[in-house]
């Protein structure tokens, strides 16, 4: 069964250092989904990303964050300058188009960041 | 803005008896939808209910859905140990990109 996968597992990173998280999407999706959870909080939307761009994001993702789909299969997630309060589980997620009934979307089993 | 929240917070079962979670929140939703995650991992898509449904069967899974009360609960009949994890429910607004916004979750644990 495709599934979406992610690299690393665990990023442990300096405060003020970038860093980029990366996810494979299942192969036929369209829509691309960054979500985090801090320890022992609820998911929380970061940035939805349809047709080679961004078309929703939150309040947290400020300029610090950014993303890419640099070719047909990655999509990354970049943190120019983490803080200590980046720390938190990533999941990428993806879904395939409406068209085809698929409103569920499928998580990556995440991206632990450790800033220190 | 669109929230999910869960009740109860924690749920402590005996394995074989049924667990009922609630969810509820705030504004016009597309859908809502129901995930599993376990411990620090990522998260598992459960069953989804449309906003013109009111009730869904999936195995030992029903969902209902009440759009004039915004609220919705999961009920999972006949528990195991395997089922110990935390469910979250999602929703997707009427406009948006399909991105869900999760409630705070219930962590449930079923007895052997």
């Amino acid at each position: 069964e495709p599934e979406v996968t992610q690299t690393p597992s665990h990023q442990v990173t300096q405060m003020g250092q970038e860093v980029i998280l990366r996810c494979v999407p299942i192969s036929n999706h369209l829509y691309f989904y960054w979500y985090r959870q801090i320890l022992g909080q609820k998911v929380e939307f970061l940035v939805s990303f349809y047709n080679n761009e961004i078309s929703e994001k939150s309040e947290i993702f400020d300029d610090q964050f950014s993303v890419e789909r640099p070719d047909g299969s990655n999509f990354t997630l970049k943190i120019r300058s983490t803080k200590l309060e980046d720390s938190a589980m990533y999941f990428c997620a993806s879904k395939s188009p409406p068209w085809t009934g698929g409103y569920e979307q499928y998580f990556g089993p995440g991206t632990r960041l450790t800033v220190t | 803005s669109q929230q999910g929240e869960e009740d109860p917070q924690a749920l402590s079962i005996q394995e074989g008896e049924n667990a009922t979670m609630n969810c509820s929140y705030k504004t016009s939703i597309n859908n809502l939808q129901w995930y599993r995650q376990n411990s620090g991992r990522g998260l598992v898509h459960l069953i989804l209910i449309r906003s013109n449904e009111r009730e869904k069967h999936s195995g030992r899974l029903r969902v209902t859905l009440d759009t004039s009360k915004k609220s919705s609960s999961l009920l999972i009949t006949a528990s195991r140990a395997a089922d110990t994890a935390s469910y979250f429910c999602a929703t997707v607004a009427m406009d948006s990109s399909y991105k869900l916004i999760f409630g705070s979750g219930t962590r449930l644990l079923v007895r052997p």
